[in-house]
């Protein structure tokens, strides 16, 4: 079936440093992309989204950008900070209701 | 409320008993999702309440979980006859709108272990 995927299953960084995290998706059909944070034993936390007829979006210190051409997406975090550290999900909707989530990557922040 | 809530936060049952799992959504939302999230994985979608519209079942898994949302608002999602590869976190969404555009806001989860 359709997946969205994540090349990278933990990624650690230094305190101060540029994270990137990469995400693959397959529906060329989806239209809404939306990049979530989830802190152990929380629910997961909306922290940006994009849409199809845009190839960037810029919020505080995140940044996600969008190919479309090879169905890429990726969650960019500037000056990286130890509260980052969480698992990091993609996910796409083609269609009305449902979400499709990646597996996740944890992001470590080394102090 | 603040955000969306869920009851219990931990439930422990015994293989083959019933359970039931409790959503309270931001208030004014109009659509609910239930996702099931296993260790170290993503988040698996299992149903979508819209408004007053027939919910969208095509995640669960088996004819043993059902969903029910009352009046618009509380949402109950019950398992039965539960397995051991039941055993996950189960989490809660609501939106204010309907198209599947709007944020979903999640719950903390209820943590489902099935012994």
């Amino acid at each position: 079936g359709e997946n969205v995927g994540l090349h990278l299953p933990t990624l650690s960084v230094q305190e101060g440093d540029n994270s990137i995290i990469n995400c693959a998706y397959s529906n060329s059909a989806s239209d809404y992309f939306i990049w979530y944070k989830q802190e152990s034993g929380k629910g997961p936390q909306f922290i940006i989204d994009i849409r199809s007829n845009m190839d960037k979006r810029q919020g505080q210190r995140v940044t996600v950008l969008l190919n479309k051409t090879v169905k890429h997406l990726s969650l960019q975090i500037a000056a990286t900070q130890p509260g980052d550290s969480a698992v990091y999900f993609c996910a796409e909707t083609p269609f009305t209701g449902k979400l499709i989530f990646g597996q996740g990557t944890t992001l470590q922040v080394k102090p | 409320g603040a955000g969306v809530s869920q009851s219990p936060s931990n439930k422990v049952t015994e293989k083959g008993k019933d359970v039931e799992l409790r959503c309270d959504p931001i208030s004014g939302h109009t659509a609910l999702y239930w996702y099931r999230q296993s260790l170290g994985q993503g988040l698996e979608f299992l149903i979508y309440f819209q408004g007053n519209s027939a919910p969208d079942k095509s995640g669960l898994p088996s004819d043993r979980f059902s969903a029910e949302r009352t009046g618009g608002s509380v949402s109950t999602l019950t398992i039965q006859r539960t397995q051991q590869e039941d055993s996950a976190v189960y989490l809660c969404a609501s939106s204010s709108t309907s198209g599947g555009r709007d944020t979903q806001y999640f719950g903390p989860g209820t943590r489902l272990t099935v012994l």
